[in-house]
C-alpha cells in the first residue's frame, strides 16, 4: 500500500513569491491533514478536511495560505505571498476516519521550504 | 500552542541501554498517541494509548499512561543505533472533535 505523498520535497523560494505544496493521502483516507512543524518543533496543524469540508482551519493563516481539496482526494496548500518566517517543514497526514476522537495519522514524507 | 511537554528535549545513551521518555499535558484527553520521525523524514506512528488504559505494549515499546498525573512515558528497550530519532507525544484532547496536539519532541540518539 502507497504511504502519503508530497511534492516537492524541497522548495526554495524569494520572499513575496507564491508556493504551493501537493499532498495525495493514502487511498480510503477520508480525512487529510496539513500540519506546519518549526526547527526542534513538534508539528502544529494548520487544516484538517473530512471528505472535501475543512472541519479544522482554525489555525491557518488566512490572509497568506488556502487550501483546496477538490472531489475529497488531493490537497493542495498554497501561500502568497510567502515571508521569511514561513521557512519550514509542511507535512501533509491522513487517517481513515476521524471525529470526535483523534485517529491514528499517517504522513508524509513533508515538504522543506526556505524562504530567502 | 503545544499542550504536550516531553521530558527531556535530548538524551544520549549507548546501544542495549534502555531509553524513557516523559510526556505531561494540561486537560483530559481522549487517547495519547507517540510518534517516531527519522531526520528529514515524516512522522511515523507508534502507539495509541485511550484514557482507560494505563499500560501498552508494542514491540520493544512500553507506554505507560497516569491520568490522574497527566502523563505518559514511553519506554524502549534495548536500544539500537536504528531508534535514533525524535519522539513525539500527541493528545488527544477531550471534546476538541478529534484534534492532536504535539508536544516539543525528545531527541534520542543511541551510539554504536
Amino acid at each position: 500500500e502507497a504511504g502519503v505523498v508530497q511534492s516537492p520535497r524541497y522548495k526554495i523560494i524569494e520572499k513575496k513569491q507564491p508556493v504551493a505544496f501537493w499532498c495525495n493521502p493514502i487511498s480510503g483516507h477520508n480525512t487529510l491533514y496539513w500540519y506546519r512543524q518549526n526547527l526542534g518543533q513538534g508539528p502544529e496543524l494548520l487544516i484538517r478536511y473530512e471528505n472535501e469540508e475543512a472541519v479544522d482551519d482554525s489555525q491557518l493563516p488566512k490572509d497568506r495560505f488556502s487550501a483546496e481539496r477538490l472531489k475529497g482526494v488531493d490537497s493542495t496548500l498554497k501561500i502568497q505571498p510567502a515571508e521569511l518566517g514561513d521557512s519550514a517543514v509542511y507535512l501533509c497526514a491522513s487517517s481513515i476516519i476521524a471525529g470526535v476522537v483523534a485517529d491514528t495519522q499517517y504522513f508524509g514524507p513533508g515538504t522543506r521550504l526556505t524562504v530567502l | 500552542s503545544q499542550q504536550g511537554e516531553e521530558d527531556p528535549q535530548a538524551l544520549s545513551i549507548q546501544e542495549g541501554e534502555n531509553a524513557t521518555m516523559n510526556c505531561s499535558y494540561k486537560t483530559s484527553i481522549n487517547n495519547l498517541q507517540w510518534y517516531r520521525q527519522n531526520s528529514g523524514r515524516g512522522l511515523v506512528h507508534l502507539i495509541l494509548i485511550r484514557s482507560n488504559e494505563r499500560e501498552k505494549h508494542s514491540g520493544r515499546l512500553r507506554v505507560t499512561l497516569d491520568t490522574s498525573k497527566k502523563s505518559s512515558s514511553l519506554l524502549i528497550t534495548a536500544s539500537r543505533a536504528a531508534d535514533t530519532a525524535s519522539y513525539f507525544c500527541a493528545t488527544d484532547l477531550y471534546n476538541q472533535g478529534g484534534k492532536l496536539i504535539f508536544g516539543q519532541g525528545t531527541e534520542l540518539s543511541v551510539k554504536p
